[in-house]
């Protein structure tokens, strides 16, 4: 079946660090992948997707490559904010999967000032 | 903006009582999802729905139960509470049979269960 695996952390980075989240997965057809962020206190929402390789899915200085040779869409980010302490959640979602959405397990990313 | 709206942030119950968790949306999605998260154990699907009146088994649906009388919203039963059912649940909308198309969440409720 599908499935998402993603680096444990918590991940702990001075303000203006480089990020790398990893994420790889598996999937039987063609998926769809996604990160997600949840601040504190919240819902998890969107940050970024990719829905085809090789496509890069990017947003407010977060970036992910859709892989499929090496089946990862790993989160960056060139300089990380305070503000960007959160988990972070990658997922897979594929029409042979139904109606339903894989997540990993979460990354937790404290960034100290 | 898709908005998905949990009735309640906080909630303290007592064992053996029946609870309901209520979660509605305003974009006419037919899917709408209930998950409960744990830590270190991510997201696990409890229940979903794709249509009215129309649900289907998670990954964890023992000792929960659904409804979805309406489109607009999706509620989760805990039949007899229980300590091991405290966490935060959170429900999510999507837009049917498109996989290139994310899933919308509220903000979560945390459950106690004393």
């Amino acid at each position: 079946g599908n499935s998402v695996t993603q680096m444990e952390g918590p991940v702990t980075l001075s303000e203006e660090a480089f990020l790398t989240i990893n994420c790889t997965y598996t999937a039987t057809g063609y998926p769809s992948l996604f990160w997600y962020v949840q601040y504190p206190g919240e819902g998890l929402q969107l940050l970024l997707k990719a829905t085809k390789a090789d496509d890069k899915g990017s947003n407010k200085g977060f970036e992910a490559t859709y892989r499929k040779e090496t089946t990862s869409f790993h989160l960056e980010k060139g300089s990380v904010q305070v503000s960007d302490s959160a988990v972070y959640f990658c997922a897979l979602s594929d029409d042979t999967g139904g109606f339903k959405t894989i997540f990993g397990a979460g990354t937790r990313l404290f960034v100290k000032a | 903006d898709v908005k998905v709206t949990q009735s309640s942030r906080y909630l303290v119950k007592r064992t053996g009582e029946k609870v309901f968790l209520e979660c509605v949306q305003d974009m006419d999605h037919e899917n709408m999802f209930w998950y409960r998260q744990d830590p270190g154990l991510g997201l696990r699907l409890i229940y979903f729905s794709y249509d009215v009146k129309m649900k289907e088994k998670g990954d964890i649906p023992e000792g929960y139960s659904v409804s979805r009388e309406k489109k607009e919203r999706f509620s989760l039963i805990l039949e007899s509470a229980s300590t091991n059912q405290t966490s935060m649940y959170l429900c999510a909308s999507k837009i049917p049979g498109q996989s290139n198309q994310p899933q919308h969440f509220g903000d979560g409720t945390r459950l106690s269960i004393l």
